[in-house]
């Protein structure tokens, strides 16, 4: 699975968009970008994936390069419950027989504050 | 909405003790995970279950671990003989087709 890079840390005011970067230089045509968040010492929550088109969910935006190089995970309005560590991962994805595990980094701890 | 269980929240041991952490995934999935998260440390894959046998494990998951799907609900984690440095945050995770990974709330294991 190829590496990623994430800043440590971000804040951000309530209600305005947060721009989460990752930057994943070395990653493969097969390669999807995911990205989970944890809030404090909870389980990962799954919030979006994208092989190289821009998705949307009710949760997020994911904004993928051109050169699939670097992604930004945006939240458009955050608020306070989005305090979080946010995590990039890039992995292939295996349809049948198991595997798929995730590699977790040390992620972006993101602070919203009023 | 469907959600990942996991009991206990918080299992305390004896070193050298066995536990059986125990999940229930969500009832169409298929693929069954399992990973620790050490206090203040990344949260790291242990084992990935598919079909009633494990299909990828990590060096974590040495001959002390096992997992069993004993029923049609239950995914378990047994640790054989605990040790001090398994104390961590266990995270059970169910998903569909491999995707999107549901994860349970976890159980936090104390080993004294």
């Amino acid at each position: 699975d190829a590496k990623t890079t994430q800043p440590t840390s971000m804040d951000c005011a309530e209600g305005r968009a947060a721009n989460l970067p990752c930057n994943h230089s070395t990653i493969s045509g097969n390669e999807y970008v995911y990205w989970y968040r944890q809030i404090h010492s909870q389980g990962p929550q799954y919030i979006i994936h994208g092989l190289k088109n821009n998705e949307t969910n009710e949760m997020a935006s994911l904004i993928i390069t051109e050169d699939r190089k670097s992604s930004t995970l945006i939240l458009p309005h955050a608020t306070l419950r989005d305090t979080a560590v946010y995590y990039c991962i890039v992995r292939a994805y295996i349809l049948t027989g198991g595997g798929n595990k995730l590699t977790f980094g040390t992620g972006t701890q993101l602070k919203v504050e009023l | 909405e469907p959600e990942v269980t996991q009991t206990p929240s918080h299992q305390v041991t004896q070193m050298g003790q066995e536990v059986i952490l125990r999940c229930v995934p969500i009832s169409n999935h298929l693929y069954f995970y399992w990973y620790r998260q050490i206090l203040g440390q990344k949260v790291e894959f242990l084992v990935s279950f598919y079909n009633n046998e494990i299909s990828e494990k990590s060096e974590i998951f040495d001959d002390q671990f096992s997992v069993e799907r004993p029923d049609g609900s239950n995914f378990t984690l047994k640790i054989r003989s605990t040790k001090l440095e398994d104390s961590a945050m266990y995270f059970c995770a169910s998903t569909a087709q491999g995707a999107e990974q549901f994860f349970g709330p976890g159980t936090r294991l104390t080993v004294l």
